[in-house]
């Protein structure tokens, strides 16, 4: 099945500073990459994904980028603020794919911003 | 938009006891939902996934006489947490999707359940 690992588990940057964050999958069959944002006692937030036939997609201050060759997708945050500090998870389908909306999560990465 | 709704946000249950966790997806018809569970500081577990006027499929490891699931109607997915202990207490999260050939999944707020 599909196995999927994030990587930092923690970041702190100041503010103003990008935040980069990596996810691996094993599945080169996946075809659909979303990053989830969440904050304490809250459910998690689409904030951007991103699906097989491109490369790159980008959303203001927020960026996803895909390489399907090496199988690894990462989010990029750009002029990071203190509100960005939050959880943030990445995801895939499962494999072999399934019901439409079923993901694996990776471990998350914390992320803070110091003011 | 696509709004999916848990209630209660949180609980609070005397072990032995059932709780049950509602999930609506309310601008949307959702034939798929599906729940998770997530310790602190963790990340999400998928528990099962809940088929509208079908049995759920359990992911492996979970029972799925202790945690009963329902998905009576296009919007509404319950999970009954039955004879809860205090290992059960955890943050429990369920999405929805439009389903189709649509993969975006719309996650509730969660539900805090603790049991004393």
């Amino acid at each position: 099945g599909e196995n999927v690992e994030q990587h930092p588990s923690t970041l702190s940057v100041q503010e103003g500073d990008s935040a980069v964050i990596k996810c691996t999958y094993s599945d080169s069959a996946s075809n659909y990459f979303p990053w989830y944002k969440q904050e304490l006692g809250k459910g998690p937030q689409l904030i951007i994904d991103i699906r097989s036939n491109v490369g790159e997609k980008k959303d203001q201050r927020i960026a996803v980028t895909l390489n399907k060759t090496a199988k690894h997708f990462s989010l990029h945050i750009t002029e990071t603020q203190p509100e960005d500090s939050a959880v943030y998870f990445c995801a895939a389908p499962p494999s072999p794919p399934g019901n439409t909306g079923k993901l694996i999560f990776g471990q998350g990465t914390t992320l803070q911003v110091k003011p | 938009g696509a709004v999916v709704s848990q209630h209660p946000s949180w609980v609070i249950c005397k072990s032995g006891t059932s709780v049950k966790i509602e999930c609506r997806s309310l601008d949307f018809q959702a034939t798929t939902m599906f729940w998770y569970r997530q310790f602190p500081k963790q990340s999400l577990m998928l528990m099962a996934t809940s088929n509208e006027g079908s049995k759920a499929t359990y992911e492996q490891g979970v029972e799925k006489d202790k945690f009963l699931i329902n998905h009576a109607s296009l919007t509404l997915s319950t999970l009954t947490v039955t004879s809860a202990h205090p290992e059960d207490s955890s943050f429990y999260i369920c999405s929805a999707s439009h389903g189709g050939a649509s993969t975006e999944a719309f996650f509730g707020q969660g539900t805090r359940l603790t049991v004393v």
